[in-house]
């Protein structure tokens, strides 16, 4: 079992939509989770973190976090063509931190 | 713009040279990581320097090895490079590898091409 697991996608929507993506863990000790955006050829670059359960909000970006069900998701309001990338969850673990293999996101104009 | 800077962007280097990449953070963080990076697959982390102290993912070869002549600084030295080393290479610095809430910021890349 790979201790991040995503979607790889693609995930499309429509210009406006609300995206949804979604990431789920399997070490229960995890206390970091991180969301990052990657264009095709550039670096990832943070736009989330989020360390307790709940929701955390950050303009059109939302973090939700369940620990009881190792889940952590992030939902982008409003989507843009410029949001379209691979965003990959990261995981913090023992001395390590663990990444997803990225959804990618196509937003249809 | 970035303050984990990365250079060369880009390199081509042939099987035989020796090559470095160089990394510089200017944030003032106590860890600083070298990832690789395949199309279409996420970061895979290489080495992490920290307090001092290097950590090295026993898979990756002995043609890597990395320097930190300061706490800001951390080169890769390339040598006798395969073609399936080609990749996006990627630094990143961390506040601290002990605190669970220091997330990474990585810099530009260096997309390296091995012929």
């Amino acid at each position: 079992q790979k201790e991040v697991e995503q979607n790889s996608g693609p995930l499309s929507v429509p210009e406006g939509a609300i995206a949804s993506l979604n990431c789920t863990y399997s070490d229960r000790g995890s206390q970091s989770f991180f969301w990052y955006r990657q264009y095709s050829g550039k670096s990832p670059e943070l736009i989330m973190s989020i360390y307790s359960n709940g929701d955390k909000e950050d303009g059109r970006f939302t973090a939700q976090l369940n620990k009881a069900s190792q889940y952590v998701s992030l939902l982008i309001r409003d989507s843009q063509p410029s949001d379209s990338a691979t965003y990959l969850c990261a995981v913090t673990g023992a001395n390590n931190l663990f990444f997803g293999t990225g959804t990618r996101l196509t937003v249809i104009p | 713009d970035t303050e984990v800077t990365q250079t060369p962007k880009h390199l081509v280097m042939g099987m035989t040279n020796k090559k470095s990449l160089k990394c510089e953070q200017h944030m003032g963080h106590r860890a600083m990581y070298w990832y690789k990076q395949k199309a279409k697959k996420p970061p895979e982390l290489m080495f992490v320097y920290s307090y001092e102290k290097l950590s090295i993912n026993e898979s990756v070869p002995s043609r890597f090895s990395p320097e930190c002549p300061n706490s800001s600084l951390l080169n890769l030295h390339l040598h006798a490079l395969q073609p399936e080393d080609s990749a996006l290479y990627l630094c990143a610095s961390s506040q601290d590898l002990r605190s669970y809430n220091s997330p990474l910021h990585f810099g530009n890349g260096t997309r390296l091409t091995v012929t």
